[in-house]
């Protein structure tokens, strides 16, 4: 256990469906990184905060996805009218201030049926 | 980021030590390398990290060339808890400091 909690672990929703995910890091880390991993390849990064600020976003984060955290402690990923390529693992990571070692969490797994 | 090209996969006998080697010829000087591994379907879990020298913690053994363009993680007595995902990375020194992930080693610890 590193620290970094998400929540849910496991969510099957249907095409078309709205999904929020939830990342909680270590509570004194300021940098917080989602991630998706598919099968077979490593995670690619989707979007990184600094406190509350979301300073990068991938090219992969289409317009469907949006990701907050309000009060930089924890973040909320949300994907609006999700499609069957949506599905995949959803990793946050957290790490703080001049650090570079992230800490992951255990990911939530989506499918999208 | 650096790139960093890694074997595809690997076997090792149990109790046998495990050497997953790593190419990150174009890492800057100033660049670390950093080991994680990622057992299915869990998140990847931090290992090691180095910049120039030789380092040691109690999951595994870093040694990085003199010229730093290649680095090797060693297991000294791999088990099958070890069977996983190997990912070697060179983060970025400014900014975001994300990470770019491989497809990794897939090593695999043989009773």
């Amino acid at each position: 256990d590193t620290g970094v909690s998400q929540d849910p672990r496991h969510k099957i929703t249907k095409r078309g469906q709205n999904v929020t995910f939830r990342c909680d890091p270590i509570s004194e880390h300021n940098r917080l990184y989602w991630y998706r991993q598919t099968l077979g390849q490593g995670p690619e990064f989707l979007t990184y905060f600094q406190n509350e600020a979301q300073l990068e976003k991938s090219r992969l984060l289409s317009d469907r996805f949006s990701a907050e955290r309000p009060k930089g402690s924890f973040s909320t990923l949300e994907i609006q009218r999700t499609e069957q390529g949506d599905s995949a693992m959803y990793l946050c990571a957290s790490t703080m201030g001049d650090l570079k070692t992230q800490y992951f969490g255990p990911g939530t797994r989506l499918l999208v049926l | 980021d650096a790139k960093t090209t890694q074997p595809p996969s690997m076997d090792c006998a149990e109790g046998r030590a495990a050497n997953l080697p790593c190419n990150h010829s174009t890492i800057s000087g100033n660049e670390y390398v950093y080991w994680y591994r990622q057992i299915h379907s869990q998140g990847p879990q931090y290992i090691i990290h180095g910049l120039k020298n030789n380092e040691t913690n109690e999951m595994a053994s870093l040694i990085i060339t003199e010229d730093r363009k290649s680095s090797t993680l060693i297991l000294p007595h791999a088990t099958l808890r070890d069977t996983a995902v190997y990912y070697c990375i060179a983060p970025q020194i400014s900014g975001t400091y994300k990470y770019i992930f491989g497809t990794g080693t897939r090593l695999k610890v043989l009773a």
